[in-house]
């Protein structure tokens, strides 16, 4: 167990739906970074937050938004789906000290099918 | 260009054998981590075994050894008296550090290794 919660484990729902992926982070963990797998793209980056702010955006779609609460966990929106959007989301997280490399730690994904 | 090259897509390994999955990274920053993760077919992401840019030995996690070759940029993960359970699919990941306090990540396409009774 990496200590990275995700909710729900499985969503299925249908094109032009809005669905929100929940991630709560590592105790101590205050960087959340999204993650998209798909059988044809691979992990791809999607966003990470830092301490409740956007630290970096990777190839996430308008249709997408994510944000982190005070609370460190985070949610990330997906709307307007689409059938290509059926993947794996993945919630990883790390400390992100200032200075050193820290590891990043994965949830256990939530697995969309948009019908 | 690549940061990290995963060459294998699929490997086949016999069980109690031992096996070279490799990785070779590209980068300009002195430092900068290398990792490896396991997804099984339950999907999960299972973080195996890290190697600092400094660090001066191999790192090791019990039948995981990474043996990084730093000159040549390659980082291959070897697994030891390989088990049925080592059936997976195995990432290759770098993280850089960039200003800011913020720490990029890369990864693989993964090799897919599968152990043979």
């Amino acid at each position: 167990d990496s200590g990275v919660t995700q909710t729900p484990k499985h969503l299925i729902t249908a094109t032009g739906q809005r669905v929100t992926l929940r991630c709560s982070p590592r105790s101590g963990d205050l960087s959340v970074y999204w993650y998209q797998q798909s059988l044809d793209q691979g992990l791809q980056f999607l966003i990470q937050y830092y301490n409740g702010e956007e630290r970096a955006k990777g190839n996430i779609l308008e249709r997408f938004s994510a944000q982190q609460f005070p609370d460190l966990h985070s949610e990330l929106n997906l709307s307007s789906l689409e059938l290509g959007d059926s993947a794996l989301y993945f919630c990883a997280s790390s400390l992100e000290r200032e200075s050193g490399i820290d590891t990043q730690y994965f949830g256990p994904g939530t697995r969309l099918t948009v019908l | 260009a690549q940061k990290i090259t995963q060459t294998q897509p699929g490997m086949f390994v016999q069980e109690k054998e031992a096996v070279t999955l490799d990785c070779t990274y590209d980068t300009s920053d002195p430092s900068y981590g290398l990792f490896w993760y396991k997804q099984p077919s339950s999907g999960e992401m299972i973080f195996l075994i890290y190697q600092g840019s400094y660090d001066q030995q191999n790192a090791t996690e019990g039948r995981y050894s990474l043996n990084f070759q730093k000159a040549r940029k390659s980082a291959n993960l070897v697994i030891s008296a390989s088990q049925l359970g080592d059936s997976a699919m195995y990432f290759c990941a770098m993280r850089e550090p960039l200003s800011g306090g913020y720490q990029k990540v890369t990864f693989g396409t993964g090799t897919k290794l599968q152990v043979i009774p």
